[in-house]
């Protein structure tokens, strides 16, 4: 089993409507738990920090579920410019310390 | 605040030559990371530095990589010999703290491109 998992996708949407994407880990030690969008061709960018009580960002809201051991992000109202791969990334406990572990991506098409 | 340099952009060699990418992370950034992006997949951490100290490198394949940060400050990545396997990007992020409790932020990347 992978230590971050995520469905590649891709997730095909129009416009103005809601998606989400779950990013299931392995090791209920990890802590710090981020998304991260990558445009084609380009570097990741962190796009917010998730926390068990929830973290909302304008259109973006990120939670975390230790309990079921996934981090989840929800995008309302999508737009064009939503296109890209969203990253999830978990701190994953390994020997003492901690090691930023990626998953491999979802891509989100949003389309007219 | 200048953001994290990497250089070449890209980089084309024929396998068994050696290449080494350089990487000068955020002013006063004590953690360093390189990993490696194959097309289609997530970035796998290469190793981490914690000033000039290494926190992992267990995924660091050390028969033909070697990484660097003699002063803390910029890092450099070889790879000696090059496999076509190697073809990737190369991507350099720093943090202030080691937990990257706030993320990180990455280079541009070079793009490797192995013959």
């Amino acid at each position: 089993r992978k230590e971050v998992e995520q469905d590649p996708g891709p997730f095909n949407v129009p416009e103005g409507a809601t998606v989400a994407f779950n990013c299931t880990y392995s090791n209920s030690a990890s802590q710090s738990f981020f998304w991260y969008r990558q445009d084609c061709r380009k570097e990741p960018k962190l796009l917010m920090s998730v926390y068990s009580s929830g973290n909302e960002d304008g259109r973006f809201t990120a939670q975390l579920n230790r309990a079921s051991q996934y981090i989840s992000l929800l995008i309302r109202d999508s737009k064009l410019s939503d296109s890209a791969t969203y990253l999830c990334v978990a701190f994953l406990a390994s020997g003492g310390s901690y090691i930023p572990t990626f998953g491999r991506g979802t891509s989100l098409i949003v389309h007219p | 605040e200048a953001g994290v340099a990497q250089s070449p952009r890209y980089k084309i060699i024929e396998k068994r030559q050696s290449v080494a990418f350089w990487c000068n992370p955020i002013s006063g950034h004590a953690t360093l990371y390189w990993y490696q992006q194959i097309l289609g997949q997530g970035p796998k951490l290469l190793i981490q530095f914690q000033n000039n100290g290494v926190v992992d490198d267990s995924q660091l394949p050390k028969d033909r990589f070697s990484a660097e940060r003699l002063k803390g400050v910029d890092s450099t990545l070889k790879i000696q010999p090059a496999k076509l396997e190697d073809s990737a990007v190369y991507l350099c992020a720093s943090s202030s703290r080691g937990d990257s409790s706030y993320g990180y932020t990455f280079g541009s990347g070079t793009r490797l491109t192995v013959v």
